[in-house]
């Protein structure tokens, strides 16, 4: 079974500071997908970045960065500079692609406070 | 936002009755989901359609019943609904486009409260 584990149930920082979201996944498959979405206080899911198991390279947009391992099956989410409108909760998703298209398994979210 | 529209967005309904939550998408994705949202869980699959009148069951589909008479539309029933059912649901589409990358996307989420 695969499973998602986002240990970090709330982080708060002060505006300006990098901020590391952690996740850690397990899953027998050896293709798969990652996922990071952002959920704002609105509600809705914001999709921020999808990595394929066959590509580890790091990845960077803007302030945000994401750094792939597999050897420790993890795929943590790092914002720089963080500013209020990050405050947000995120989740990091798992995707079955075996049958039934492409399931994804979720973290519990991390809810991030960034405050001025 | 892929085209997904979720209706409606926001319900209140009375123990035991029916209530259907409805998905509507505009392109043509073969792959809908079903997911419910709840503190401390995260996101948790329902049910899912692989084509017209083909679905199955998801991680916690107790309650709950979907059709899919048309590609574009995927309704979730709740045919009784409980407490234990308040919740937030959301909608997704899931697709592998023609260059191999996997797209998922959601509806903007239905606030469903039973009381």
């Amino acid at each position: 079974a695969q499973k998602v584990t986002q240990a970090q149930t709330e982080i708060s920082v002060v505006e300006k500071e990098d901020v590391t979201l952690d996740c850690v996944y397990e899953t027998r498959d050896t293709t798969y997908y990652l996922f990071w979405y952002k959920q704002p206080p609105s509600g809705e899911l914001v999709f921020l970045i999808r990595r394929n198991s066959f590509d580890e390279q790091n990845e960077i947009s803007g302030r945000y960065s994401w750094n792939f391992q597999k050897s420790t099956s993890s795929f943590n989410f790092t914002i720089t500079a963080s500013q209020v409108v990050d405050s947000a909760v995120y989740f990091c998703a798992l995707s079955e692609l075996t049958g039934g298209g492409n399931k994804l398994t979720f973290g519990t979210g991390t809810q991030l406070k960034v405050e001025l | 936002d892929a085209g997904i529209t979720q209706s409606p967005r926001h319900k209140v309904t009375e123990t035991g009755t029916p209530v259907t939550l409805r998905c509507h998408q505009t392109e043509n994705h073969r792959y809908m989901y079903w997911y419910r949202q709840d503190p401390g869980h995260g996101l948790r699959l329902i049910h899912y359609s692989y084509g017209v009148k083909d679905t199955d069951k998801g991680e916690v589909s107790d309650g709950y019943s979907v059709s899919r008479s048309k590609t574009e539309d995927f309704l979730l029933t709740l045919e009784s609904a409980t407490s234990s059912q308040t919740s937030v649901y959301f909608c997704a589409i899931s697709e592998v486009s023609g260059t191999g990358t996997l797209e998922a996307f959601f509806g903007q989420g239905t606030r469903l409260t039973v009381v």
